[in-house]
């Protein structure tokens, strides 16, 4: 139980262009899912809490025009950045809590690649 | 600021050992306690969670936790190769939100 999954696992795009990455809770329900990027040999930053059906609550420093995110049910939430530059190159990954839990569990992560 | 530490590493410890693993908050008001570990280039995956005083073993795994010092531990018994990954210890949710310590990467040599 308590899976999550993430999709694509591994995108490579262009500079400028904008990459959408899927959050999925697959045997349970989450209001809460959070959206974390790591770097090389670095560890999880916090980027964002999504909450079902409000907005995303974004850490200091995080650009929320840049990074878009959505939470319209309770087993997705969905990460956009927009005009994707290679400095956004890194390892996203989400996490959700299964509604009266307050355990996180990670989807594998998506890595991306802006050329 | 509320934080979560750890040691970063590496412990290296031969197979077969016990490897212990150790983390300290400053939050008062957490009421959860994971462990995760995270191989290179994966994400994290979870060990263990804890809320109470004392100890919890699942397996080779014993999580601590001594609420009156802050600190939380995991014991790995037995330790193998393929339990060479970094453990990241997460408090939350408390006064505050979780938060994750930077990781203890431990070697296993076998």
């Amino acid at each position: 139980g308590a899976v999550v999954s993430q999709h694509p696992s591994r995108v490579i795009c262009k500079s400028g262009t904008s990459v959408k990455i899927e959050c999925r809770s697959l045997d349970f329900q989450a209001t809460t899912m959070f959206w974390y990027r790591q770097f090389p040999k670095q560890s999880l930053m916090l980027m964002a809490t999504s909450n079902e059906g409000s907005k995303a609550t974004y850490e200091q420093g995080v650009e929320k025009d840049k990074f878009l995110i959505n939470h319209a049910s309770l087993t997705l939430s969905t990460l956009t950045v927009t005009s994707a530059h290679p400095e956004d190159s890194s390892f996203y990954i989400c996490s959700a809590i299964p509604v009266g839990t307050d355990t996180q569990y990670f989807g594998p992560g998506t890595r991306l690649t802006v050329l | 600021q509320k934080e979560v530490e750890q040691n970063s590493g590496p412990l290296s410890v031969p197979e077969g050992a016990i490897a212990s693993l150790n983390c300290t908050y400053s939050d008062r008001g957490s009421q959860s306690f994971f462990w995760y570990r995270q191989y290179s280039g994966k994400s994290p995956e979870l060990i263990m969670s804890i809320y109470s005083n004392g100890d919890k073993e699942d397996g080779r795994f014993t999580a601590q936790l001594n609420k009156a010092s802050q600190y939380v531990s995991l014991l790995i018994r037995d330790s193998q190769p393929s339990d060479s990954a970094t453990y990241l210890c997460a408090v939350g949710p408390g006064t505050y939100k979780y938060i994750f310590g930077t990781g203890t990467r431990l070697k296993v040599l076998a």
